[in-house]
């Protein structure tokens, strides 16, 4: 069945540090990758996403690229903000199954001054 | 414009007990699923509707668990004799057609049974 990893959290940063967190998935097909974002006391959101192969997707400074290649999409971002601290999931859904997302188990960022 | 709602965001029932968990999807969504968020795990598919129709409820943990839309808008989970092991955040989305896969989510009823 359809998977995906992340790569455990939690993971700290100094404000303005580079960020990178691994995802990789598993599914048949060509599955639509995402990135959701929870901020504390909030609900997912969606942050970026890509459909097909090298699409890149960007959003609020983050950026992730459809690698069919290596069966990855990571996320990052080049100058982190106190703001960005959350718990990040990485997600796919196919075609066919009424678009259903399977998660990763998230990965949650601290973000220091 | 409003989104997705669900209610009540905490719930503690007793073990055996039976609990309606309610969603309120974006006015004009057709899809809506319901997840289960175990603490500290990501969201697990439970089940999709598309209108009213249920077409998949390969995601439900066991026949304990119930999930309607009767007229194609409210949805509600209802879970019977609850357990320990139930005990999660349930969170609901829906998406505008099962062509366009962006899904919207709601904040999520705790259920904590004791």
């Amino acid at each position: 069945g359809d998977s995906v990893t992340q790569m455990e959290g939690p993971v700290t940063l100094s404000e303005e540090a580079f960020l990178t967190i691994n995802c990789t998935y598993t599914a048949t097909g060509y599955p639509s990758l995402f990135w959701y974002v929870q901020y504390p006391g909030e609900g997912l959101q969606l942050l970026l996403k890509a459909t097909k192969a090298d699409d890149k997707g960007s959003n609020k400074g983050f950026e992730a690229t459809y690698r069919k290649e290596t069966t990855s999409f990571h996320l990052e971002k080049g100058s982190v903000q106190v703001s960005d601290s959350a718990v990040y999931f990485c997600a796919l859904s196919r075609a066919g199954g009424g678009n259903k997302l399977t998660f990763g188990t998230g990965t949650q960022l601290k973000v220091e001054l | 414009g409003a989104g997705v709602s669900q209610s009540p965001r905490y719930k503690v029932a007793k073990r055996g007990q039976d609990v309606a968990l309610r969603c309120d999807p974006i006015s004009g969504h057709v899809s809506l699923f319901w997840y289960q968020q175990a603490l500290g795990q990501g969201p697990e598919f439970l089940t999709y509707f598309q209108n009213e129709a249920q077409l998949d409820k390969s995601g439900l943990p066991s026949d304990r668990f119930f999930a309607e839309r009767p007229e194609g808008s409210v949805s509600t989970l209802k879970i019977q004799r609850t357990q320990q092991e139930d005990s999660a955040v349930y969170l609901c989305a829906s998406s505008l057609a099962e062509s366009y896969n962006e899904q919207f989510f709601g904040p999520g009823t705790r259920l904590t049974v004791l």
